[in-house]
């Protein structure tokens, strides 16, 4: 198993351009999380998912958008690039809500 | 949510133990204690978690006080690879729509520094 996945590992975005951080995961697991993590700060969740279909709003969601059409992928979509946007970001996944979460291995995002 | 405190940061010599502090002198009943750890330039990764009772795996051990108001990892024996931020978390289980989906609030965390 691959576990959870992540590309890009890094990009460099101009302000105001748009851009799709992709995230799979191949352990069929129900929840899938995105989560940011600014420099030398603990992560903060944007977006999650309980499954296909079903996303909502974590603690930091203004300026991103995430689509579930299927278990495996949660893509998270940045339309109008901000510098404050700069940051590392983690996907995550869950068998349940209750269970551990496995995480990627980040796509650091720089936005000049 | 319930907030934790920890030190930032700690400092071991390899193949001596480590014990990680933890506050959480406002946790619920239903909170349980998580610890996940962060190496260099990766994801984090799940340790350990308990609710009640000292908890064992083969990466560490949990020691969670008799009022639950406050938790240690114990890492009995560290290595280099050791070396990582470690997050201690309560593990809120929020409901939305009938579905909890157990959002993790990570602070700041422990800077693990170990020496050869």
């Amino acid at each position: 198993n691959a576990g959870v996945t992540q590309t890009p590992k890094f990009r460099i975005l101009k302000i105001g351009q748009s851009m799709t951080l992709q995230c799979t995961q191949d352990m069929n697991h129900n929840y899938m999380y995105w989560y940011r993590q600014d420099p030398g700060m603990g992560l903060k969740l944007i977006y999650y998912s309980v499954g296909a279909g079903i996303t909502d709003k974590g603690e930091v969601p203004n300026g991103y958008n995430v689509s579930r059409s299927t278990t495996e992928d949660f893509p998270l979509r940045l339309e109008l690039a901000a510098p404050s946007q700069t940051s590392v970001y983690f996907c995550a996944s869950s068998l349940q809500g209750a269970e551990t979460q496995y995480f990627g291995p980040g796509t650091r995002l720089l936005v000049l | 949510d319930a907030k934790t405190t920890q030190p930032n940061s700690m400092e071991s010599n390899e193949e001596e133990p480590v014990h990680l502090p933890c506050n959480h002198s406002t946790i619920s009943g239903t909170d349980y204690i998580h610890w996940y750890r962060q190496l260099p330039s990766q994801g984090p990764e799940y340790v350990i978690h308990g609710l009640t009772s000292n908890v064992n795996n083969r990466m560490a051990s949990l020691a969670i006080a008799e009022d639950r108001k406050s938790s240690t990892l114990i890492l009995h024996r560290a290595t280099l690879r050791d070396a990582a931020v470690y997050y201690c978390i309560l593990r809120t289980g929020v409901r939305a729509g009938g579905t909890s989906y157990g959002k993790l609030t990570f602070g700041q965390g422990t800077i693990l520094t170990v020496h050869p």
